[in-house]
């Protein structure tokens, strides 16, 4: 089974800086690597697919970048809408999806 | 705008079947361009993803329950269902249903989702 990490587990920036969260996966899954958004007590919102597409109606500065075993979710000015956990998903050619464990984002 | 939303019984005794249905709307459940999938949440955990069903009955559920997991459509309500046998403690957590989107013929993302219903496994 490929297992997902994601690093940190929780962060806490100030407003307007850039944030990072990677994705490592154990074992290459090319480019079939999602990230969604889910705000406490919403449902989770997809925000990129395919590693660095972003999903219509997301705002521009969220990026995704990665190809292999490491990814990267960026935000390049973070902004207090965008307090939430974050969740990288794997839906490479086998036959069961997987989830990182999540990392919380907080404003400092 | 596609919305799913999900119903069923908050609390659920050890050892019995959990039973959860997903009612769709603003969309067709009978598309070949979807699978739709239950997705849960443990408390203080992350995402674990459950099993998927496309319209026609084909299914795909996680290894790790243990072959607990039965799912089925029904075309004619717009709806799909989850069952899951044989309940613990450890299967308390908020289920999600959600559309699991396909792309050459394989299910890949979910999106969009429902909102969650918290389903409590206790005596």
């Amino acid at each position: 089974d490929i297992q997902m990490t994601q690093s940190p587990s929780s962060l806490s920036a100030s407003v307007g800086d850039r944030v990072t969260i990677t994705c490592r996966a154990s074992q290459g899954i090319n480019n079939y690597l999602a990230w969604y958004q889910q705000k406490p007590g919403k449902a989770p919102k997809l925000l990129i697919y395919a590693a660095s597409t972003l999903q219509s109606g997301v705002p521009s500065r969220f990026g995704g970048s990665g190809s292999g075993t490491d990814f990267t979710l960026t935000i390049s000015s973070l902004q207090p809408e965008d307090v939430a956990t974050y969740y990288c998903q794997k839906y490479n050619n086998v036959l069961t999806w997987t989830f990182g464990q999540g990392t919380k984002v907080e404003i400092k | 705008q596609l919305q799913l939303q999900e119903s069923g019984p908050g609390l659920v005794k050890p050892s019995e079947t959990l039973s959860l249905t997903c009612t769709v709307s603003g969309g067709s459940i009978s598309s070949t361009s979807y699978y739709w999938g239950w997705i849960r949440r443990p408390p203080g955990k992350g995402l674990e993803w459950i099993g998927s069903i496309i319209y026609s009955g084909n299914t795909y559920d996680n290894p790790s329950l243990n072959s607990r997991v039965t799912m089925s459509v029904d075309t004619s309500k717009n709806q799909f269902s989850l069952k899951l046998s044989s309940v613990t403690v450890a299967d308390t957590a908020v289920y999600h249903c959600a559309r699991h989107v396909r792309h050459y013929n394989h299910p890949n993302w979910f999106d969009p989702w429902g909102q969650g219903t918290l389903v409590t496994v206790s005596s």
